[in-house]
């Protein structure tokens, strides 16, 4: 079992729709859950942390996070092309000072 | 407030070879960790520096080394290039211990 799991993708969806992003993660003592957009050839942008239970709102990007079924997410309200980019879950453990393990990413794909 | 600084930006080697990289941390960012990107393998953790020292690493061979300086910028080595390092190597700059993690540009290291 990987210690961070997403769906590669890609997630097609239309402009102006809700995009939805998932990640799950295996140890249950992390403690801080970040989102990372990747445009090809670019490095990772940090867009969203997440820290607590509950959702996490910025702009038209909002964060869930449900530590009982170790469970991250990311909606992207009102998708536009230029969200097309590979998403990045990244948890940092309980233990490992800043190290972060990152999914593999879901690559995101919004059409016109 | 600049960013993460990484130098150089693109680099070729034989195989063999050794090669240093340099990142440069936002001002007062006194964490530096090291990543590799591959196509196959993702983002995998390299190391951590914090306060010159090596905090935590990674599963790589010796051959990956790195030095934080008093200033807080960071080197990273690797020596007798494989053709497997080719990836994209990361500097991701870390105020404190549950906080934010952002990444220089990047090098891009091509083995031939």
């Amino acid at each position: 079992q990987k210690e961070v799991e997403q769906n590669s993708g890609p997630l097609s969806v239309p402009e102006g729709a809700i995009a939805s992003l998932n990640c799950t993660y295996s140890d249950r003592g992390s403690q801080s859950f970040f989102w990372y957009r990747q445009y090809s050839g670019k490095s990772p942008e940090l867009i969203m942390s997440i820290y607590s239970n509950g959702d996490k709102e910025d702009g038209r990007f909002t964060a869930q996070l449900n530590k009982a079924s170790q469970y991250v997410s990311l909606l992207i309200r009102d998708s536009q092309p230029s969200d097309s980019a590979t998403y990045l879950c990244a948890v940092k453990k309980s233990t490992g000072f800043q190290k972060l393990v990152f999914g593999t990413g879901t690559r995101l794909l919004v059409s016109p | 407030k600049a960013g993460v600084t990484q130098t150089p930006r693109y680099l070729i080697k034989t195989r063999g070879q050794q090669v240093t990289l340099s990142c440069s941390p936002i001002s007062g960012h006194r964490s530096v960790s090291w990543y590799q990107q591959t196509p196959g393998q993702g983002l995998q953790f390299l190391f951590e520096y914090f306060s010159e020292t090596q905090r935590n690493k990674g599963n790589f061979p010796g051959r990956f080394s790195g030095r934080q300086f008093s200033n807080s910028r960071s080197e990273m080595n690797v020596s007798t290039l494989e053709l497997g390092d080719s990836a994209l190597y990361l500097c991701a700059s870390t105020f404190g211990v549950n906080t934010e993690a952002f990444f220089g540009q990047g090098t891009r290291l091509t083995v031939v």
